[in-house]
């Protein structure tokens, strides 16, 4: 069974670095064609995508946010961990980890979506 | 980055209804478009991938289908337990967007 938990503090001051964990099991982060993605919620509005990491050690961020964010894995831990610095209040939000999958298609072509989510870290940046 | 526009962002419709959202990219994506459905209180789960397959284990009322850059998203005979807010997300470019959601109801 694929599962994937979030874990990070709970509260951050602003202007504090946030480090968050995901840790995997079910699967390898060194399998082909596999990575991981961060994606934010903040409290009643809509998906971000933040960040992705694959098995090859690829990596993306969200322009807006680009400058913030350091994404990284432990292959030997099974972990991807995400680090965004100088946080605010606007960055309260939850935070999800996600499998990336792949499917190649008679075409030719590989398509890429997220699987398996974990459950969600809340994190709340306040003084 | 490429923008994703999703209409309605609400709708109310009555159980055993078919239901369509849209989803629009701001360019042409071909067919990598997925779509998922997140329940109040709980991580988005994934429904259709390169925009018309359907995730295993998926009930086979969810259908998707579009290409370029307009999708949709059908629910061919609405259910209670499918209140949730579904989100349209390109896979197009290695920067991943999601669309602003759109949030169904139960009349």
């Amino acid at each position: 069974q694929v599962t994937l938990k979030e874990s990070g503090p709970v509260l951050v001051k602003p202007t504090e670095t946030l480090t968050l964990t995901c840790t995997v099991s079910g699967f390898s982060l060194s399998s082909t064609g596999m990575g991981v993605s961060w994606i934010r919620q903040p409290p009643g509005k809509a998906l971000e995508w933040l960040a992705h990491i694959f098995s090859n050690d690829d990596k993306s961020y969200s322009t807006s946010l680009k400058s913030r964010l350091t994404i990284s894995k432990d292959t030997s831990k099974s972990q991807v961990v995400l680090t965004m610095t100088d946080m605010d209040p606007l960055d309260t939000a939850t935070y999800y980890c996600a499998r990336i999958n792949n499917t190649y298609s008679s075409s030719g072509y590989y398509y890429y979506y997220m699987d398996i989510w974990g459950t969600g870290t809340t994190v709340t940046v306040s003084s | 980055d490429i923008q994703m526009t999703q209409s309605p962002s609400s709708l109310s419709a009555s159980v055993g209804d078919r239901v369509i959202i849209s989803c629009r990219a701001s360019r042409s994506i071909s067919n990598y478009l997925n779509w998922y459905q997140q329940k109040p209180g709980k991580a988005p789960n994934l429904l259709i991938y390169a925009a018309s397959s359907l995730q295993s284990g998926v009930p086979s009322r969810f259908s998707g289908s579009g290409s370029g850059a307009d999708f949709t998203l059908t629910i061919s005979s609405l259910q209670p337990e499918d209140v949730a807010t579904y989100y349209c997300q390109q896979s197009y470019t290695v920067l991943y967007t999601f669309g602003q959601g759109t949030k169904l109801e139960i009349k």
